[in-house]
């Protein structure tokens, strides 16, 4: 069964900083393209960012470039996202999600962890 | 980037009613177009994607048209479980794979 878990999220304070992790299981994690997907409080849904499968290729929406750095450990299974610099209107679910190579879909995503940030 | 539109923003439906979605985008992409199911509290599901190809353990009530720039999602008889927001994605560009910004389903 394919599982993404999320964790790391929280309460942090204007110009802070914070690390998500998204652990998966059930597939082989380093065929996979991921990505980040945010949504803020009744709002849609925002890709963040990507990577390949390889870890080369990491694009990333304009609204966080220069602020956020994806990566993943490919030995763990695991897809980060450090966040440096949130401002207010970075609160939001991140999801992780699961995309083969190539223009597919996201066919697998995980339940989400809040960041909120707040003075 | 491409901007995709979503219409209406609310449907009123009722139970064993036939359900219409709509999604435009800003320019062609093909077929290369997905529908997302997500409920309250939880994280979206794939439910179509190429636009028209089911995804995995999605009821055949459920089905997938257009092409282009055009596309309708569409729930054939509404169960109670359907209730929820949608949203469609383009992947055609990428990235971004840009999101409509929903259409909820709701009961009438």
């Amino acid at each position: 069964e394919v599982q993404l878990v999320e964790s790391g999220g929280g309460l942090v304070q204007p110009g802070g900083s914070l690390r998500l992790s998204c652990a998966v299981s059930g597939f082989t994690f380093s065929d996979y393209a991921m990505s980040w997907v945010r949504q803020a409080p009744g709002r849609g849904l925002e890709w963040v960012s990507g990577i390949s499968a390889s870890g080369s290729d990491t694009p990333y929406a304009d609204s966080v470039k220069g602020r956020f750095t994806i990566s993943r450990d490919n030995s763990k299974n695991t897809l980060s996202l450090q966040m440096n610099s949130l401002r207010v209107d970075d609160t939001a679910v991140y999801y992780c999600a699961r995309k083969s190579a190539g223009p597919r879909p996201f066919d697998y995503w995980g339940q989400g962890t809040l960041v909120t940030v707040s003075s | 980037e491409i901007v995709m539109t979503q219409s209406p923003a609310t449907l009123s439906v009722s139970p064993g009613e036939r359900a219409t979605l709509s999604c435009r985008a800003s320019q062609s992409v093909s077929n290369n177009l997905a529908w997302y199911q997500q409920k309250p509290g939880q994280a979206p599901r794939l439910l179509i994607y190429d636009a028209s190809t089911r995804a995995t353990g999605i009821p055949a009530r459920f089905s997938g048209s257009g092409s282009g720039t055009e596309f309708t999602l569409t729930i054939s008889s509404l169960q109670s479980e359907d209730f929820a927001v949608y949203f469609c994605q383009q992947y055609n560009k990428w990235p971004p794979g840009t999101f409509g910004q929903g259409t909820k389903v709701e009961i009438k």
